[in-house]
């Protein structure tokens, strides 16, 4: 599978878009980029995937590279209750889609 | 709808004991995952049941760890002769496959985890 990049913790302002950046320059042209958060002491809950395109959902919108070396997580509005830790994640099918979770960004949404 | 439950919630069990923790996925979803994520680290991947497929267990750090999935439920994760290392959050997820092109699942739902502590 291939690495994910991600800094370590960001801070944003409540009401402020938070762009929480991810590298993954290794990631081959089958695979995945699926994001995932988890919010202190839950089990992790996803976001969004993609595979070339750019993605919108309810919860955010995710904005992949022409080359597909980095994605971008856009959480539009962000609240206090976006505070969590941010994974993002490259998956190829045929690997039972067994997710390997690195530490991920710890997004702190501060009022 | 229920998501993910697991069981028990927190887990304090002696070094050296056996112990079960439970698993029961989303009702229709094939696919059963375990994790377990130790303090401040990410998700390690344990073992993954699809179907009636034998399981992929590349994960388990080690043959005192075992878990079996019955009539393609529940599930349970058994550590048997338990250390002090295997301290840590266990999260159980599922997933429906076949929602992306090659047969993967759109997502994993997770449970809330039990917490183990092995003193």
């Amino acid at each position: 599978d291939a690495k994910t990049t991600q800094p370590p913790s960001m801070d944003c302002a409540e009401g402020r878009a938070a762009n929480l950046p991810c590298n993954h320059s290794t990631i081959s042209g089958n695979e995945y980029v699926y994001w995932y958060r988890q919010i202190h002491s839950q089990g992790p809950q996803y976001i969004i995937h993609g595979l070339k395109n750019n993605e919108t959902n309810e919860m955010a919108s995710l904005i992949i590279t022409e080359d597909r070396k980095s994605s971008t997580l856009i959480l539009p509005h962000a609240t206090l209750r976006d505070t969590a830790v941010y994974y993002c994640i490259a998956a190829p099918p045929g690997s039972n889609y067994k997710l390997t979770f690195g530490k991920g960004t710890l997004l702190t949404v501060n009022p | 709808g229920a998501g993910v439950s697991q069981s028990p919630s927190n887990k304090v069990t002696e070094k050296g004991k056996d112990v079960e923790l439970r698993c029961d996925p989303i009702s229709g979803h094939t696919a059963l995952y375990w994790y377990r994520q130790s303090l401040g680290q990410g998700l390690e991947f344990l073992i993954y049941f699809q179907g009636n497929s034998a399981p992929d267990k590349s994960g388990l750090p080690s043959d005192r760890f075992s878990a079996e999935r019955t009539g393609g439920s529940v599930s349970t994760l058994t550590i048997q002769r338990t250390q002090q290392e295997d301290s840590a959050v266990y999260l159980c997820a599922s997933a429906q496959l076949g929602r992306l092109a090659g047969g993967g699942p759109y997502e994993q739902y997770f449970g809330p985890g039990t917490r183990l502590t092995v003193t």
